[in-house]
């Protein structure tokens, strides 16, 4: 069965630079999640997409932003890079929003130096 | 094995004993409470859930149970194997549109 996507699966950036990380949902998948998760800690919600149209919006900086596009991929841009952004990035998919049946992808680990 | 009170970093079993894997959540508006397993270098893997009007739930060796009155979420896992570990997240759904995690567990099943 095809899973979450999400590409680069490893990206290495200095800091003040820029990122772009992408996630394709599973087929027919309408809603995308992105939650970052620091090295031994729980994954951190970021925002999430229904129907191409913002969600819901955690603990994401403002030099962050994504967009879901019309074939339900999503992109996370991240601008002016910290150090402790370096994480790994996680996006998942669920059918019509359902919070609870969410598949996650392998993920995008990015360091920053 | 079990993680005593409510959270533990690591618990650690041998193969074929039963874990219990505790979780505190805050939220008593969450709807729904999930169990996810995450392999080092992976992404969270969903094992079971269980709706806010239930108290057990029960899948393929593994069984949920929610405590509502002390707001406690706990899985347990029969015959655990070496392939069970893994670090264990609880989260629960505050809202309709955010998934919220707990702190995991690091489950080492040694044989």
């Amino acid at each position: 069965a095809a899973g979450v996507i999400q590409s680069p699966r490893h990206l290495i950036k200095e800091k003040r630079e820029t990122a772009t990380l992408k996630c394709y949902p599973i087929p027919r998948h309408d809603t995308v999640y992105w939650y970052q998760q620091g090295p031994g800690q729980d994954p951190q919600f970021l925002i999430s997409f229904y129907e191409k149209m913002q969600s819901d919006k955690g603990s994401i900086p403002d030099r962050f932003s994504a967009q879901q596009f019309s074939d339900y991929h999503s992109e996370l841009n991240m601008s002016s890079l910290e150090l402790g952004d370096s994480a790994l990035y996680f996006c998942a998919s669920s059918l019509g929003g359902r919070l609870y049946e969410q598949y996650f992808g392998p993920g995008t680990r990015l360091t920053v130096t | 094995g079990e993680s005593v009170g409510l959270h533990l970093p690591t618990l650690s079993v041998q193969e074929g004993d039963n874990s219990i894997i505790n979780c505190a959540y805050s939220n008593s508006a969450s709807d729904y409470f999930i169990w996810y397993k995450q392999e080092s270098g992976k992404g969270p893997q969903f094992i079971i859930d269980i709706r806010s009007n239930m108290d057990k739930r029960q899948g393929q060796r593994v069984t949920v149970l929610l405590n509502k009155t002390v707001k406690h979420l706990s899985l347990q896992i029969a015959a655990t194997q070496p392939g069970d570990s893994a670090v264990y997240f609880c989260a629960e759904t505050p809202s309709r549109t955010a998934l919220i995690f707990g702190k995991g567990t690091t489950l080492s099943v040694s044989s």
